[in-house]
């Protein structure tokens, strides 16, 4: 069955502590793997596609990876602005899109 | 940039009241979706369509209907309102890509049936 997990399901940091979040997914066949970020209230917004193991891709304090398994979300130096639950997708041949549940980001000043 | 335009940010409906939510895409693409969000229960889709007057049923079509009559628009309807239906409705359009189709969402309509 395909799946995507992210973990951890929340993430409390200080103010410039770089963590990653996880994205691990199990699909028959990878087409695409997104990032997204959602502020409370509001549609997600869209952060990067990568396509292919070994692919990163950037976009200010965020950096992200991608293997055959998973998926990470790296955050250097994050700051307060910077909080927001970050989603994660994949889509599989036969075009299925299926979401994790997100990581709850929240950083401290 | 993208634009994906809900028509509605926040509607209180009566339980067996017709709801209409509308979606209007800037981008010329062929794929729109409806997806609602819940707490605990993530993004689950409930309509999607590759072209106009074409649509698929997704993982929780009960108790909604669609209507694409133009590319750009793409309808969600309820025909009778429930309370279960209290929800956060999320709208989204991607091109036909021979690669990774990039979703992208409308701000949301947040809807309360009372």
């Amino acid at each position: 069955e395909d799946q995507v997990t992210q973990s951890p399901e929340a993430l409390r940091l200080q103010e410039g502590e770089s963590s990653s979040l996880n994205c691990s997914y199990t699909v028959s066949g990878l087409r695409g793997l997104f990032w997204y970020r959602q502020d409370p209230g509001k549609g997600p917004e869209f952060l990067f596609t990568l396509y292919s193991a070994g692919e990163e891709k950037e976009k200010e304090r965020l950096k992200a990876t991608l293997t055959k398994k998973e998926s990470f979300l790296h955050i250097t130096a994050p700051k307060p602005e910077d909080s927001a639950t970050y989603l994660c997708a994949v889509q599989a041949f036969g075009d299925k899109i299926i979401f994790g549940k997100g990581t709850r980001l929240h950083i401290l000043p | 940039d993208v634009k994906v335009t809900q028509s509605s940010r926040y509607l209180v409906k009566r339980t067996g009241e017709k709801v209409f939510l509308e979606c209007v895409q800037d981008m010329d693409h062929e794929n729109m979706f409806w997806y609602r969000q819940d707490p605990g229960l993530g993004l689950r889709l409930i309509y999607f369509s590759y072209d106009v007057k074409m649509k698929e049923k997704g993982d929780i079509p009960e108790g909604y209907s669609v209507s694409r009559e133009k590319k750009e628009r793409f309808s969600l309807i309820l025909e009778s309102a429930s309370t279960n239906q209290t929800s956060m409705y999320l709208c989204a359009s991607s091109p036909l890509a021979p690669s990774g189709n990039t979703i992208y969402f409308g701000e949301g309509s947040w809807l309360t049936v009372v």
